[in-house]
């Protein structure tokens, strides 16, 4: 499958401060999403964008889809310690499994 | 509540030994899929299968194998030959393979060989 190019790798804030993470590849992709996964658990699912140019938010969590179909970002507003984990963006075309990202591991400080 | 299972939570196997990762899911789903996860390599596809009694190699399906004989079951079996089998691995599934709902993912069975 498709390798995604996420960055950064890991990130270390302190609570309160914002985040930015991005995903990029060569290929388009029709269906951009975005995932959580703690520690010891599975993934679960924190966004999906369907259209290029899609700005989506969910509470403090936005996401785009970019403009040419090969990338999105995800944005935390406000970290809180409970925010730390690894972020794992994903690109679907019709008829394909998932393809993810390497992961962004957040760790917040309070 | 409709949800997907892995079990056993944590798995261990001598070397040289079959062992069998149960997946489970009672979504209705089509789909599902096996994950392996190592540390910095992000989620790679190992079997996947759209429908009963059918399924697609992945990216690493090398030393691996499944069946899907009921919608609602995915066993994955991790055989003998597969040269470094110890990982976290992660069942999913999906209403449609493809379709861009997402998956649901189980909550993982950790392999161990000693």
């Amino acid at each position: 499958g498709q390798q995604l190019n996420q960055s950064p790798q890991s990130m270390f804030i302190q609570e309160g401060e914002d985040v930015s993470m991005n995903c990029t590849s060569s290929s388009i992709f029709n269906t951009w999403l975005w995932y959580k996964q703690e520690p010891g658990e599975g993934p679960v699912l924190l966004i999906a964008l369907y259209k290029a140019g899609e700005l989506t938010s969910n509470g403090r969590l936005t996401a785009q889809f970019g403009i040419t179909r090969k990338d999105s970002f995800l944005n935390i507003s406000a970290s809180i310690p409970s925010d730390v984990g690894i972020y794992f963006c994903a690109g679907q075309n019709p008829g394909y499994a998932l393809n993810f990202g390497k992961g962004t591991s957040l760790l917040v400080t309070p | 509540d409709g949800g997907i299972t892995q079990s056993p939570k944590y798995l261990f196997r001598k070397e040289g030994q079959n062992v069998t990762l149960s997946c489970e899911q009672n979504l209705n789903h089509d789909a599902m899929y096996w994950y392996r996860q190592d540390p910095g390599q992000g989620l790679r596809l190992i079997y996947y299968s759209q429908i009963v009694n059918d399924f697609q190699k992945g990216d690493i399906a090398e030393g691996y194998s499944v069946s899907r004989e009921k919608k609602e079951s995915f066993p994955l079996t991790v055989t003998s030959a597969q040269k470094n089998p110890t990982a976290f691995y992660l069942c999913a599934s999906s209403i449609v393979s493809g379709a861009g709902y997402g998956y649901t993912f189980g909550s993982g069975t950790r392999l161990t060989v000693v």
